[in-house]
């Protein structure tokens, strides 16, 4: 399988679970991403990873925790979500962040929905 | 702060007409990178072209072009001969040179191409 592959696609979880979302890339990159899309807002940036090590941060609530086992790996928990949390979770990788420029390739994304 | 905007929520072209989105930005920045993103409704997330502020030449990806306006901050995107397969929603992006691969997004802009 080549490219960014996510899972599941599609997502249904009461407030009181818990869940993982994975992410995959077969591209030979060194960092990934992970991005929240909801409507009518502009992607925000959730968190980095360059090297497995965790650069970037966005002020992202502690209910998410990001986990990169290796490069071509990454995971996102999820427990005690709110309502507002049900969006479409993107993941994307690149050669690498340590600078600008890099091409991100996308994952199909998980579309979560928290009841 | 860097700011991407998109002032066209919506767009619609007849099929093998030419189309072109709108993108401004805001930077302090002298070395950054411009890109155009396509989003299906697959929603996986499509580089279209890619721009780097030092090069004055504007991209080209076969149908699509960009002009890219330094003194402005503009960097419009366009299709020609459009196709059905273009329908989608884009993203305008910008990454400054100079950190850990961040990507600030606009609002998106969604176009339709009709028979």
């Amino acid at each position: 399988e080549t490219g960014v592959t996510q899972t599941p696609r599609h997502l249904v979880m009461g407030m009181t679970n818990k869940k993982s979302l994975k992410c995959e890339q077969h591209l030979g990159h060194n960092a990934m991403y992970w991005y929240k899309q909801s409507a009518k807002k502009p992607l925000e940036l959730m968190f980095v990873y360059n090297f497995k090590e965790q650069t970037e941060n966005n002020s992202v609530p502690s209910r998410f925790s990001p986990e990169c086992p290796n490069s071509s790996h990454l995971f996102l928990h999820l427990h005690t979500l709110q309502p507002e949390d049900s969006a479409l979770y993107l993941c994307a990788s690149s050669l690498t962040a340590d600078g600008g420029g890099e091409t991100q390739y996308f994952g199909p994304g998980t579309r979560l929905l928290v009841l | 702060a860097q700011t991407v905007t998109q002032s066209q929520p919506e767009m619609s072209v007849q099929e093998a007409e030419t189309v072109t989105l709108s993108c401004t930005y805001d930077t302090s920045e002298n070395n950054y990178y411009l890109f155009w993103y396509k989003q299906p409704p697959s929603r996986q997330m499509i580089l279209v072209i890619r721009q780097e502020a030092y090069k004055q030449q504007n991209a080209t990806e076969n149908r699509f072009s960009v002009n890219f306006q330094k003194a402005a901050k503009s960097f419009s995107l366009k299709i020609s001969d459009s196709q059905l397969g273009d329908t989608a929603m884009y993203f305008c992006a910008f990454s400054r040179g100079s950190t850990l691969g961040r990507l600030y997004f606009g609002r998106g802009t969604q176009l339709t191409v009709w028979p």
